[in-house]
């Protein structure tokens, strides 16, 4: 069974502290890796996709990939309470789509 | 404005009642999945579209079925509602599946009793 393992949380940080959501996955040949932030009671919307081992930046947020770990990390620098939400890993495959069930995360003033 | 619709957006029904979920994207996009979010497990994806008229299973397609007949739409259809279905039901479409960007819908909350 192809798995995506997340923390489910909550994971608790200060504002302006750097918040780490960890995520594994079982299938190797994976091919594409994606966050998405979900509020409570919305759907998900998308933050980072990548494809290829090392980081990779956008604004306050860093994926990280390590295909022979198998292992996607989300780094969110200068956590704002706007990013409270739960954070789904997913991982991508010949058209399935994996996602874990989520890490929550409260930013707290 | 680029978007995802579902409808409805609440649904209680009973058992073995035919309903369908409506989806409808107006991006142009070939891509369109289903997913049931239940609690502590994550989406998991019912079924998906890769074009017209051709869709195929996902994760957990057991008591489901959808269509594909037009691009922009991808109705899901539950045959004889359990009560093992009572879940919160997501459409996502993108232009490619699995590189770009899936667009998702603003869900619907079904209650079957």
């Amino acid at each position: 069974q192809k798995e995506v393992e997340q923390n489910s949380g909550p994971l608790s940080v200060p504002e302006g502290a750097i918040a780490s959501l960890n995520c594994t996955y079982s299938d190797r040949v994976s091919q594409s890796f994606f966050w998405y932030r979900q509020y409570s009671g919305k759907s998900p919307e998308l933050i980072m996709s990548i494809y290829s081992n090392g980081d990779k930046e956008d604004g306050r947020f860093t994926a990280q990939l390590n295909k022979a770990s198998q292992y996607v990390s989300l780094l969110i620098r200068d956590s704002q309470p706007s990013d409270s939400a739960t954070y789904l890993c997913a991982a991508y495959n010949n058209n399935d789509m994996r996602f874990g069930a989520g890490t929550r995360l409260t930013v707290k003033p | 404005e680029a978007q995802v619709t579902q409808n409805p957006r609440y649904l209680i029904t009973v058992t073995g009642k035919k309903l369908t979920v409506t989806c409808s994207q107006n991006m142009n996009h070939e891509y369109m999945s289903w997913y049931r979010q239940d609690p502590g497990l994550g989406l998991r994806q019912i079924y998906y579209s890769m074009n017209v008229e051709v869709t195929d299973k996902g994760d957990v397609p057991e008591g489901y079925k959808v269509s594909r007949k037009e691009k922009r739409n991808f109705p899901l259809i539950l045959e004889s509602p359990s009560p093992n279905q009572t879940s919160l039901y997501f459409c996502a479409s993108s232009f490619l599946a699995g590189v770009e960007t899936q667009y998702f819908g603003p869900g619907t909350r079904l209650l079957v009793l």
